[in-house]
């Protein structure tokens, strides 16, 4: 079954708005979370690792200020994008750090 | 810097075998990938090799490396229509490090 989940795995707001995406692991304690972003007919972008009670690291060229990232729980880790613009549509994806690789199922976001 | 790279798109006969390539540039890179995503799903980790080996292979699945050309590819035997999807090659240097991807092979089975 699903060890890592996402929620929501779609959702569609209007420009300016914030979205919050939520990534959980079900069944083990995750002290690290990578978040990927993944364009259409591109390859998966590591964004941000987000570290439990500590601040996350942000990979070159990704705002921290816009992508906020919180890991406030062993089993939870949420990135929201705040005032979102069209070209935040994408799929997000996390990922925690185990031993096999697990990704959730994504979250695609729509911004109109 | 880091980078992997792919063809974009191959298209197999059911029943043939499926050969996906990738190169990838850091001599550094311990571990490689490859991931399956199926449509509208995240993905799913089909198998991984070590640098220090040369070939890997699990049931219908065969990764080979060669290391001093940093070439790696995923044969897929008797491709079936299950087996349509995008696959990404990816690479990391530790097993706790970021993952670098491509940007995925899509494969097309022809009938």
């Amino acid at each position: 079954g699903a060890v890592v989940s996402q929620h929501p795995s779609r959702v569609i707001c209007k420009s300016g708005t914030s979205v919050k995406i939520e990534c959980r692991s079900l069944d083990f304690q995750a002290t690290t979370m990578f978040w990927y972003r993944q364009f259409p007919k591109q390859s998966l972008m590591l964004m941000a690792t987000s570290n439990e009670g500590s601040k996350a690291t942000y990979e070159q060229g990704v705002e921290k200020d816009k992508f906020l990232i919180n890991h406030a729980s062993l089993t939870l880790s949420t990135l929201t994008v705040t005032s979102a613009h069209p070209e935040d549509s994408s799929f997000y994806i996390c990922s925690p750090d185990r031993e096999t690789q697990y990704f959730g199922p994504g979250t695609r976001l729509l911004v109109l | 810097g880091e980078d992997v790279e792919q063809s974009l798109f191959l298209s197999v006969r059911e029943g043939d075998s499926s050969v996906i390539n990738c190169t990838y540039t850091d001599s550094s890179s311990t571990y490689l990938y490859w991931y399956k995503q199926e449509p509208g799903a995240g993905l799913q980790l089909l198998t991984y090799i070590f640098s220090n080996m040369d070939m890997k292979q699990d049931q219908r699945l065969t990764v080979l490396l060669n290391k001093k050309d940093k070439h790696l590819s995923l044969r897929i035997a008797d491709t079936q229509t299950g087996d349509s999807a995008i696959y990404f090659c990816a690479e990391s240097i530790r097993r706790d490090d970021k993952i670098i991807f491509g940007k995925g092979t899509r494969l097309h089975i022809l009938p």
